[in-house]
């Protein structure tokens, strides 16, 4: 199947610093990605949309200008948290989908664990 | 708008007894639906999934699904469960076309040896 990476894995960061989590589709082209946050022990509560070479979508409640999303190309898009505070500290999880396949399976990356202190 | 209904976060199941986990959905055109598996840590896997055609579908590590349309469900079974089944599992309900996935609630298995 196809496979979408996520990095860093997990990552610590101070208060007030910002932190880029990069995703990747490695053997497919996707023209969307989404983003998402999954609080502990709940479901994943989808953040954004992100189109190649446009603006991403964002869901109602989550601020652009501290979530930026970057879709540079058909492989990667990049996930901003800009002045992170301890509230932002989640497990963010990407997803892609494969321009070839028509059935709207989502490809998903590992995660990013995101801790900040 | 399509939505999905998991009931009972929490599901225990003996070690070699059926696996049950209930998936209402709901959406006003032909849907797509998928399971997905969650391990501790982890991105979402793909374990099966229904678009067209046969309603019985069989995925990965053994599980099936069932699309029963009059029901407005798809519930995923194993018969004997592993404990290397322990995890989270996501429903989810998309269509053709449709850019999004709405995902349940999900539900966490737990296998009692």
């Amino acid at each position: 199947g196809a496979v979408v990476s996520q990095h860093p894995s997990r990552v610590i960061c101070k208060s007030g610093t910002s932190v880029k989590i990069e995703c990747r589709s490695l053997d497919f082209q996707a023209t969307t990605m989404f983003w998402y946050r999954q609080f502990p022990k709940q479901s994943l509560m989808l953040m954004a949309t992100s189109n190649e070479g446009s603006k991403a979508t964002y869901e109602q409640g989550v601020e652009k200008d501290k979530f930026l999303i970057n879709h540079a190309s058909l492989t990667l898009s990049t996930l901003t948290v800009t002045s992170a505070h301890p509230e932002d500290s989640s497990f963010y999880i990407c997803s892609a989908r494969d321009r070839q396949v028509g059935t709207g399976e989502l490809f998903f990356g590992e995660g990013s664990r995101l801790t900040v202190l | 708008a399509q939505s999905v209904t998991q009931l009972g976060s929490h599901v225990s199941v003996s070690e070699g007894a059926l696996v049950l986990l209930r998936c209402n959905y709901s959406s006003s055109v032909p849907p797509y639906l998928f399971w997905y598996v969650q391990y501790p840590n982890q991105g979402l896997q793909l374990l099966l999934k229904y678009t067209t055609g046969a309603t019985l579908v069989k995925g990965i590590n053994g599980f099936e699904a069932e699309f029963k349309k009059s029901e407005t469900s798809f519930h995923l079974t194993k018969p004997s469960a592993h404990m290397s089944d322990a995890a989270e599992y996501f429903c989810a309900v998309g269509s053709y076309g449709n850019n999004r996935l709405a995902f349940g609630k999900g539900n966490q298995v737990v296998v009692i040896p």
